[in-house]
């Protein structure tokens, strides 16, 4: 049973649009959150991070969304670009960064 | 369905002393990687198998080599362990193409 989904493999928005990726989890007990970018073939790489004692974190286009009650958070990059074109995945864990658990990925596609 | 499992959960070494890490991907699933997550730092790649075959690595140096055997399980080898190996080592899997990557649970490697 996965404890971090991401429920749409994939997604495509347009250039200067917002893209809003999304990321559900079942464990109440997860108390950070990381989002991941990945091109193909590379590693990935650390994009976001947001605790469990804040609802918001803004760096740059990227925010991430945290609502606890709904176990929910959600990434958004605004305006996106062609270069976001990447597999996003979201991570959780329980005890500020102890074992994280991965989320199966969201590939965007920002069509110019 | 089993998702991807790591053995041994907990693996303490000494400086010197060779590591090995095992994978099992999740059923069908032919490709697999391994990543660092060393405390505070984001994900590193490490390797990517796929169909038996090292496709790529990262910037790691080659005491850190690995195999995939022909049902698609593979192993993680860090010869010559440093204190700074110490870290949790995830691998993940996917299906051939695909970037979606489902992850396991890792492995974390004390080096004393």
């Amino acid at each position: 049973d996965q404890q971090v989904k991401q429920n749409s493999p994939s997604l495509s928005v347009q250039e200067g649009r917002i893209s809003i990726l999304n990321c559900d989890y079942t464990n109440s007990m997860f108390d950070y959150f990381l989002w991941y970018k990945k091109y193909p073939a590379e590693g990935p790489t650390f994009l976001i991070s947001i605790s469990s004692i804040k609802d918001k974190n803004e760096d740059g286009r990227f925010t991430v969304f945290l609502n606890k009650s709904a176990k929910h958070l959600s990434l958004h990059i605004v305006p996106s670009q062609p270069g976001d074109s990447a597999v996003y995945f979201c991570a959780a864990s329980e005890n500020y960064g102890q074992n994280f658990v991965f989320g199966p990925g969201t590939r965007l596609s920002v069509l110019p | 369905e089993a998702g991807v499992t790591q053995s041994p959960t907990h693996l303490i070494k000494t400086r010197g002393q060779q590591a090995t890490l095992r994978c099992s991907p999740i059923s069908g699933h032919t490709s697999v990687y391994w990543y660092q997550q060393a405390l505070g730092l984001g994900l590193q790649f490490l390797l990517w198998y796929d169909e038996g075959e090292e496709r790529n690595r990262g910037n790691f140096p080659p005491r850190f080599s690995g195999r995939q055997f022909p049902n698609y399980s593979s192993e993680l080898n860090v010869n010559a362990l440093e204190l700074e190996d110490s870290a949790l080592y995830l691998c993940a899997s996917s299906l051939q193409g695909r970037d979606e990557q489902f992850f396991g649970p890792g492995t974390r490697l004390t080096v004393l």
